[in-house]
């Protein structure tokens, strides 16, 4: 079974410093994915990598995949309050379709 | 927004009674998926459905069991509730499971508590 890591579980943050989420799976995928989750809230789709080397950037974050290493990155920079959740990875295959298998989630708190 | 809406938002249930909870998918998609979230944790895949048919399970006992209907709206039914049901379940909706990189969108959720 396809297994998802991620580290740290738990980030606290000041404001304004720069940080990296390590997301780690242990098969060869062909899609990953960053989500956000608010407390008591639903998934809200942050990234979507789909290729060795691929990197996105929406405001203060940053992601990217590297397939050799089976490793996805979420950096954030100079962290605001409003950036406190937990995020999670998924990743899929092709041979699971778009079964996504998730990681244990890292919730980060910013402190002002 | 997402567009997928689920129902109801939160529901309270017995050990041992039944739930049927509903999904409706966003427009245009085929696909929708069920995850069970437990505390603190990442969501577990319960099952996928493509185009009315169940396309995939994930490591649930059989008393969960799901439906789509051809408009691709989704239910997800469990019989003899346990206490270790009580999660979120959330549903997510996406165009077909087999174009690579296709994003899921999820659902509100449904907060289950079993007593």
């Amino acid at each position: 079974e396809l297994k998802v890591e991620q580290n740290p579980l738990f980030l606290s943050m000041q404001e304004g410093k720069n940080y990296t989420i390590y997301c780690n799976y242990s098969t060869t995928s062909d899609r990953l994915y960053w989500y956000r989750q608010d407390p008591g809230k639903s998934l809200e789709s942050l990234f979507v990598l789909l290729s060795n080397g691929a990197v996105k950037q929406e405001g203060r974050l940053m992601a990217s995949l590297d397939t050799k290493a089976r490793l996805s990155t979420l950096h954030i920079t100079a962290a605001v309050h409003d950036l406190s959740a937990t995020y999670f990875c998924a990743v899929a295959t092709r041979d699971t379709g778009n079964q996504f298998y998730f990681g244990t989630g890292t919730s980060l708190t910013v402190i002002p | 927004e997402t567009g997928v809406t689920q129902s109801p938002t939160h529901l309270i249930k017995t050990r041992g009674q039944q739930v049927t909870l509903r999904c409706s998918s966003q427009s245009g998609h085929n696909t929708v998926s069920w995850y069970q979230q437990a505390l603190g944790q990442g969501p577990q895949f319960i099952f996928q459905y493509y185009r009315e048919e169940e396309n995939g399970r994930g490591n649930f006992p059989p008393r969960f069991s799901g439906l789509q209907f051809p408009n691709y709206s989704s239910e997800l039914n469990v019989n003899a509730l346990e206490l270790d049901d009580s999660a979120l379940y959330l549903c997510a909706s996406s165009l077909d499971f087999r174009v690579s990189g296709t994003e899921a969108f999820f659902g509100q959720g449904t907060r289950l508590t079993v007593v």
